[in-house]
């Protein structure tokens, strides 16, 4: 069954650092997603992006974020000056429709900053 | 906009016997509900999900749930567990539409079975 890929799976970064999480969602899937878990709290949306934009944002998309699907294929966050409270789980999805398919999650990328 | 809480954060149940997993929603519009699971060292897994119709929905690995709207509950059920559904359960809520894949989650019920 074909999945949703991310790497790495375990990216550690000092603060202030920039850093892109990659992930290459299922190949015929147009609905991408990323999602974050800090440590003990709850999964939380961040942002949704379809036909190139982003459809919609979380209050903590912030302008420290960015997503970028550069080349067809992978589906990119990049954080432009990272910092402790960045630091978590962060999900990648992606659906094939937005009605009424389900959301595939990849196996996360847990991020450190120190 | 939407919330969800589950109200047991971990539930120890022994291998066989039936399990529900509590989970509560408020919204001020109609919701999708879903229930998803992960296992250690991996991405959440659709168990299952309510669009619309019957409130008596079954998903993957022997689970149900029931949406009740007058309780505004999304309770999962499994008439008997195996070691191998010991989890993370994730509740989760949708307004569809443009919102579909925006969810909102609860905060997670660790299953534990026991031999």
């Amino acid at each position: 069954e074909p999945e949703v890929t991310q790497t790495p799976s375990h990216q550690v970064t000092q603060m202030g650092q920039e850093v892109i999480l990659r992930c290459v969602p299922i190949s015929n899937h147009l609905y991408f997603y990323w999602y974050r878990q800090i440590l003990g709290q709850k999964v939380e949306f961040l942002v949704s992006f379809y036909n190139n934009e982003i459809s919609e944002k979380s209050e903590i998309f912030d302008d420290q974020f960015s997503v970028e699907r550069p080349d067809g294929s992978n589906f990119t966050l990049k954080i432009r000056s990272t910092k402790l409270e960045d630091s978590a789980m962060y999900f990648c999805a992606s659906s094939n429709t937005r009605g009424n398919s389900p959301l595939h999650f990849g196996n996360g990328t847990r991020l450190t900053v120190t | 906009a939407q919330s969800v809480t589950q109200l047991d954060s971990q539930v120890p149940v022994f291998e066989e016997a039936p399990v529900e997993l509590r989970c509560n929603y408020s919204s001020s519009v109609s919701v999708y509900l879903f229930w998803y699971v992960q296992y250690p060292n991996q991405g959440l897994q659709l168990l299952l999900k309510y669009l619309s119709g019957s409130t008596l929905v079954k998903g993957i690995n022997g689970f149900e749930a029931e949406f009740n709207k007058s309780q505004t509950s999304f309770h999962l059920r499994k008439p008997s567990v195996h070691i191998s559904d010991t989890a993370e359960y994730f509740c989760a809520v949708s307004a569809g539409g443009t919102s579909y894949g925006k969810l909102t989650f609860g905060q997670g019920t660790i299953l534990t079975v026991h031999p």
